[in-house]
């Protein structure tokens, strides 16, 4: 699987827009990227993902670069309940199986 | 739907005890996996199932055993527990094998081998 990577973590303050970045170079053709998030002492749980196109959904919004070699998870605003451990993951389109490659994720601290 | 059920949320074990961790999913997914989460860590695959009666190794699967006789049940069997798989063990599932379906998280046993 391509690797991800992300900053170790980030602030950001209540009901601000919140932009996560994600590299991820050595994407090839059929990666599709996947968002999770994991609250403390939760499993992870799904946010987005995307092949190509600009993807939004009730909990964000996923803006993929041109190039597809980053991509930026935009939480439109924070709340406290969005603290968490963010992971970017690649998954092949063609590989036949759901296995999801965790980094070590990026931690976002919100600020009331 | 409940989603994904595990049991116990807790458990210490000796060095050496065996245990099974249980997993279950009410929602008719294909795909059912085994992770462990060790602290300041990302998950990482230990086994997973496309169906039942198939199973296959991810990335740890030594010390663990696991079969899939339901598509409801996936549990986890430790064999000879030891220090080493002390972690947070998660169970997810999602609707098939293909990319792009989301996975559902359960909320983790955490365990403790002295």
């Amino acid at each position: 699987d391509a690797k991800t990577t992300q900053p170790n973590s980030m602030e950001s303050n209540e009901e601000e827009p919140v932009h996560l970045p994600c590299n991820h170079s050595t994407i090839s053709g059929t990666d599709y990227i996947h968002w999770y998030r994991q609250l403390p002492s939760q499993g992870p749980e799904y946010v987005i993902h995307g092949l190509t196109s600009n993807v939004n959904n009730r909990m964000a919004s996923l803006a993929i670069a041109e190039d597809r070699k980053s991509s930026t998870l935009i939480l439109h605003r924070a709340t406290l309940r969005d603290a968490a451990v963010y992971y970017c993951i690649l998954r092949d389109s063609q590989g036949g199986s759901e296995k999801l490659v965790f980094g070590k994720g990026m931690k976002l601290t919100v600020n009331p | 739907n409940a989603g994904v059920t595990q049991t116990p949320k807790f458990q210490v074990l000796k060095t050496g005890q065996s245990m099974t961790l249980q997993c279950a999913q009410d929602m008719n997914h294909e795909y059912m996996s085994w992770y462990r989460q060790d602290p300041g860590m990302g998950l990482r695959l230990i086994h997973y199932s496309v169906g039942a009666g198939i199973t296959d190794q991810g990335e740890v699967p030594n010390g663990y055993n696991v079969s899939r006789s339901t598509t409801e049940d996936f549990p986890l069997r430790l064999l000879s527990a030891a220090p080493s798989q002390t972690s947070v063990y998660f169970c997810a599932s999602s609707y098939s094998k293909f990319t792009g379906n989301e996975q559902f998280f359960g909320p983790g046993t955490r365990l403790t081998v002295l």
